[in-house]
């Protein structure tokens, strides 16, 4: 079964709207979870990395201030898109991995499917 | 930089068929981890290997084998017996150190196999 479970799968918004993702491990403890996103028939670009207790890592080119992350707990990570436009519809997918065995592998999420109108 | 290159963007088999989808990376670490992915139309990512770069051996698993030459910088996965049930996206991934998080994937190659 889903050892990360992320939520909602789909989402339909206005533009303008904030949305946010959530996304949980549900059976080990993540102090790092990571944020993806997946344009249609392309490749997964990282977005950012999600730390406990501190503030996200985010790549070249992604503007911090339009994707909040937030990571609560050691479980539970969040990605707000705020006011969102058109062009953010996207696949967003998160990751992690156990923080407690190196030999982990890393966890996806099922996905976001974001729409915004 | 770290550059993953998948050349097959979509590939088409009869069931039965064996195939093979290539993976070329570049990286100029000498300690990395390599990963396929499996992404069915649902759209999850399915782990399916990892390898680390220090592991050259070839590995099999059940229908699928994977191929890791470090003298080409290739990994390539092949599967056996191909079924409809493995069409799917797949990508092949890169990643600096333990940190797999911070991958670098491959565009990904359709897989369709035909009844």
């Amino acid at each position: 079964g889903a050892v990360v479970s992320q939520h909602p799968s789909r989402v339909i918004c206005k533009s303008g709207t904030s949305v946010k993702i959530e996304c949980r491990s549900l059976d080990f403890q993540a102090t790092t979870m990571f944020w993806y996103r997946q344009f249609p028939k392309k490749s997964l670009m990282l977005m950012a990395t999600s730390n406990e207790g501190s503030k996200a890592t985010y790549e070249q080119g992604v503007e911090k201030d339009k994707f909040l992350i937030n990571h609560a707990s050691l479980t539970l990570s969040t990605l707000t898109v705020t006011s969102a436009h058109p062009e953010d519809s996207s696949f967003y997918i998160c990751s992690a991995r156990d923080w407690e065995d190196d030999n982990s592998p890393l966890h996806f999420g099922n996905g976001t499917r974001l729409t915004v109108t | 930089a770290q550059k993953v290159t998948q050349a097959q963007t979509e590939i088409s088999v009869v069931e039965k068929e064996d195939v093979t989808l290539d993976c070329v990376y570049e990286t100029r670490d000498t300690t990395y981890y390599l990963f396929w992915y499996k992404q069915p139309p649902s759209g999850e990512l399915v782990f399916l290997i990892r390898r680390n770069s220090f592991d050259e051996q070839n590995e099999i698993s059940g229908r699928y084998s994977w191929n890791f030459q470090k003298s080409t910088s290739s990994f390539n996965f092949t599967i056996t017996a191909s079924q409809v049930v493995d069409s799917a996206v797949y990508f092949c991934a890169l990643s600096e150190g333990a940190n797999a998080g911070k991958s670098t994937f491959g565009d990904g190659t359709t897989l369709t196999v035909k009844p």
